[in-house]
C-alpha cells in the first residue's frame, strides 16, 4: 500500500527558510514523479512543484519560482521542498501527491505557517 | 493558463438524489486531461476521475465524468450519505490547476 508522509512544516518568519520532508512507501520510489501541491482557505488547492522519477527534471509554479526547490534522495525513498524567502502567501497545507499530472496518491498534508 | 471555474459553490442535494457538478475552462482543453476530486474535512483529496470519464481504483459506479471541449461534468447517480464532500476538478492539459470547488451539503 502506497503511504506519503509529510514532515518539517513549522512556523517561520517572513524572508525565512523551511525544508520539507515525504518519506514514501509501498511503491518504487525512483520510478514516479512526485510533486507537491498546497492548499489554503483562500486559494484552494494550487500545484507547486514536480520533480521527475530520476531527480533530473523539475518545474515550478510561477508563484514558487526562484524561491523554492524540489529535490529527492531514491536510495532513501525521499522527496524534499526546499522553501526560501517565505511570504505570508506561502502559508497553507502542503501536500507530497504521486506522480505528475493527476494526483493518484496523497500524503496526510503538513502545515506552513508565515508569520512574524 | 487555463482557469477553471466550478459550479454552483454549493450544491444542496438529499441523499438518493442526482448531482450535478459543471466545471468550465477558461480554453478548450482535451478531456484527457481533466480530473475529478474528492475531499473531506481533514483529510487529503481523493481522486475520483481521470482523463475525463475514467473512474480511479475503488471508486464506485455511481460516480461518472463527462464532456469536452471546455465543459466537464461530474455526476453521482445517487448520492449516498457519504458523499457529502468539496469537489475540485483539475486539468493537466499545459499546467496543473485545479477549479475552486464545488460543497454537496445535506439538503
Amino acid at each position: 500500500e502506497v503511504h506519503l508522509e509529510e514532515s518539517g512544516g513549522d512556523l517561520a518568519q517572513p524572508g525565512g527558510s523551511l525544508r520539507l520532508s515525504c518519506a514514501a512507501s509501498g511503491f518504487t520510489f525512483s520510478d514516479y514523479a512526485m510533486s507537491w501541491v498546497r492548499q489554503t482557505p483562500g486559494t484552494g488547492l494550487e500545484w507547486v512543484s514536480t520533480i521527475s522519477g530520476g531527480g533530473d527534471d523539475a518545474s515550478y509554479a510561477d508563484s514558487v519560482k526562484g524561491r523554492f526547490t524540489v529535490s529527492r534522495d531514491n536510495s532513501n525513498n525521499t522527496l524534499f521542498l526546499q522553501m526560501n524567502s517565505l511570504r505570508a502567501e506561502d502559508a497553507a497545507i502542503y501536500y507530497c501527491a504521486t506522480p505528475d499530472k493527476v494526483f493518484v496518491h496523497w500524503g496526510q498534508g503538513i502545515p506552513v505557517t508565515v508569520s512574524s | 493558463e487555463i482557469v477553471l471555474t466550478q459550479s454552483p459553490g454549493t450544491l444542496s442535494v438529499s441523499p438518493g438524489e442526482r448531482a450535478t457538478l459543471s466545471c468550465r475552462a477558461s480554453q478548450s482543453i482535451s478531456s484527457s486531461f481533466l480530473g475529478w476530486y474528492q475531499q473531506k474535512p481533514g483529510q487529503a483529496p481523493r481522486l475520483l476521475i481521470y482523463g475525463g470519464s475514467s473512474r480511479a481504483a475503488g471508486i464506485p459506479a455511481r460516480f461518472s465524468g463527462s464532456g469536452s471541449g471546455t465543459d466537464f461534468t461530474l455526476t453521482i447517480s445517487r448520492v449516498e450519505p457519504e458523499d457529502f464532500a468539496v469537489y475540485y476538478c483539475q486539468t493537466y492539459a499545459i499546467s496543473r490547476t485545479f477549479g475552486q470547488g464545488t460543497k454537496v451539503e445535506i439538503k
